[in-house]
């Protein structure tokens, strides 16, 4: 299976604030990298795709790059419904696996 | 509008099967390239991806649970349902079902979630 880490873990930020958050793939997944918003009591969101396609109704501070084995996911200006976990996932194999989130707190 | 729904039961003794249904609309799995997945995510943990269906029957399945996790689909009805057999406490968690596009590859709606308890 291609393992996904993330980092860092968790991290702590104020409103504005420029956050930044990479995932590391095993091996080469090409761009078939995703990321998504969870907040609790909620299921996930879909905010970039294709390691830098942003999804449809996703505010333009989300930005997703890289390609590869490294990725990185910039929140620009956290606005305070930004906090939440954010998950990467790739889905370039035919079993798709998440990395374990990184939450965002104030 | 794509809309994705979980139900089934909620609580759940060890050693039973446990049996899930992914009710959609808004988009047919008989349609070349639909699929839907399932994910579940244990009590402050992480997402984990459990399986995949595609409109071909393509399936697949998170190798740790191979053995013990099947997907079918009912094109009539627009479900799908997840069975996983031999519960234990350790698959305590959240199960949602979500959309997926073969060549799009990614979950871009999702259900609410399907909270499950495995407990004596």
């Amino acid at each position: 299976d291609i393992q996904m880490t993330q980092s860092p873990s968790s991290l702590s930020a104020s409103v504005g604030d420029r956050v930044v958050i990479t995932c590391r793939a095993s091996q080469g997944i090409s761009s078939f990298l995703n990321w998504y918003q969870k907040k609790e009591g909620k299921a996930p969101t879909l905010l970039i795709h294709s390691a830098s396609t942003l999804q449809g109704g996703v505010p333009s501070r989300f930005r997703g790059s890289g390609s590869g084995t490294d990725f990185t996911l910039t929140i620009d200006s956290l606005q305070p419904e930004d906090f939440a976990t954010y998950y990467c996932q790739q889905s370039y194999s035919n079993i798709w696996t998440f990395g374990h989130g990184t939450k965002v707190d104030i | 509008q794509i809309t994705m729904k979980e139900s089934g039961a909620t609580l759940i003794k060890p050693t039973e099967t446990l049996t899930l249904t992914c009710t959609f609309s808004g988009f047919s799995l008989s349609s070349s390239g639909m699929g839907v997945g399932w994910i579940r995510q244990p009590p402050g943990r992480a997402l984990e991806w459990l399986a995949l269906i595609y409109w071909d029957d393509d399936n697949r399945y998170r190798p740790s649970l191979r053995s013990r996790l099947s997907l079918t689909k009912d094109t009539s009805k627009s479900q799908v349902v997840l069975r996983l057999t031999k519960m234990d406490p350790a698959d305590t968690g959240t199960y949602y079902c979500a959309h997926a596009v073969s060549g799009y590859e990614f979950f871009d709606y999702w259900g609410q979630g399907a909270p499950v308890t495995v407990s004596s």
